[in-house]
C-alpha cells in the first residue's frame, strides 16, 4: 500500500515568512510524528500525535512552531516567521497506533531552506 | 529526559567483513529500541528492533542486541555488502511516551 507522503519536498522560504508543511499518514494508522534532521544529524523529535489530540509537543523548539492534525489523518506544521536556523529537512512518521512502541514509518521529507 | 550515544560515527569495512555499532542510552525505563538505515537522500528505513523483554533478536545478516542492566544495544551486520553502505541510527523510546530518541548516526562504508 501507499506509505507516509509529505509535500512539498523542498521549500525554500525568506526569513520571516510563514510556511506550512503537509503530511499523509499511512492508512489506518493512528499515531503521526514530526521530527526535524538537520545535515549529519540524528531525527530530532518534534511532536506528536494519537487521533486528533498532540500527545507530547515537548520538543517543538518555541512558539513559532506549531502542528495540527483536524481530522485525525492529515497532518499540517507550520511555522511563522521563520529563521535561517529553521532550515532542516522535516520528517514525518506514522504508526498504527501508540502504547506499546509501534515501529514508525518515515515520510521521504520537506527539505526546507530558510534565506 | 533520555539521552541516545551513538559509536562509532564512521565505519569502514571490507565487503564480507562485519560490522558492529554501540548505542547506550540513559533512561532504565526505556523499552523499545529500533535501529534505522539511511541512504543519501532518503527517509529512514527501519531495519531491526528490540523490545526490552528480550536479549537478542535476528533476522538473516543484522542482528540486535540488549543489555539492560548496562543500558547498551548493539547492532551487528554480518557478511557486509557494498549496498549495506548507508547511515545507521539507533533509537530508544522511553516509559510513557512513543517519541523516537535518536543517537547521532554511524556513517558505514562497505569496500568491494
Amino acid at each position: 500500500g501507499a506509505g507516509v507522503s509529505q509535500t512539498p519536498s523542498n521549500k525554500v522560504t525568506e526569513k520571516g515568512k510563514y510556511v506550512e508543511l503537509r503530511c499523509d499518514p499511512i492508512s489506518g494508522h493512528t499515531a503521526l510524528y514530526w521530527y526535524r534532521q538537520s545535515l549529519g544529524q540524528g531525527p530530532e523529535f518534534l511532536i506528536y500525535f494519537q487521533g486528533t489530540g498532540a500527545a507530547d509537543d515537548s520538543g517543538l523548539p518555541n512558539d513559532r512552531f506549531f502542528a495540527v492534525r483536524p481530522e485525525g489523518s492529515v497532518s499540517t506544521l507550520k511555522i511563522q516567521r521563520t529563521e535561517r536556523g529553521d532550515s532542516a529537512v522535516y520528517l514525518c512518521a506514522s504508526s498504527l497506533s501508540t502504547g506499546i512502541s509501534y515501529e514508525q514509518y518515515f515520510g521521504p521529507g520537506t527539505r526546507l531552506t530558510v534565506t | 529526559g533520555e539521552n541516545v550515544e551513538q559509536h562509532p560515527s564512521t565505519l569502514s569495512v571490507q565487503e564480507g567483513d562485519s560490522a558492529v555499532i554501540k548505542c547506550t542510552y540513559s533512561d532504565s525505563a526505556s523499552n523499545y529500541f529500533p535501529w534505522y538505515k539511511q541512504e543519501l537522500g532518503k527517509r529512514p528505513q527501519l531495519i531491526i528492533d528490540i523490545r526490552s523483554n528480550v536479549g537478542e533478536k535476528k533476522d538473516q545478516r543484522i542482528a540486535v542486541t540488549l543489555n539492560k542492566t548496562a543500558k547498551h544495544f548493539s547492532l551487528h551486520i554480518t557478511e557486509t555488502q557494498p549496498e549495506d553502505s548507508a547511515v545507521y541510527f539507533c533509537a530508544a523510546v522511553g516509559w510513557n511516551t512513543d517519541k523516537l530518541i535518536f543517537g547521532t548516526g554511524t556513517r558505514l562504508q562497505v569496500f568491494p
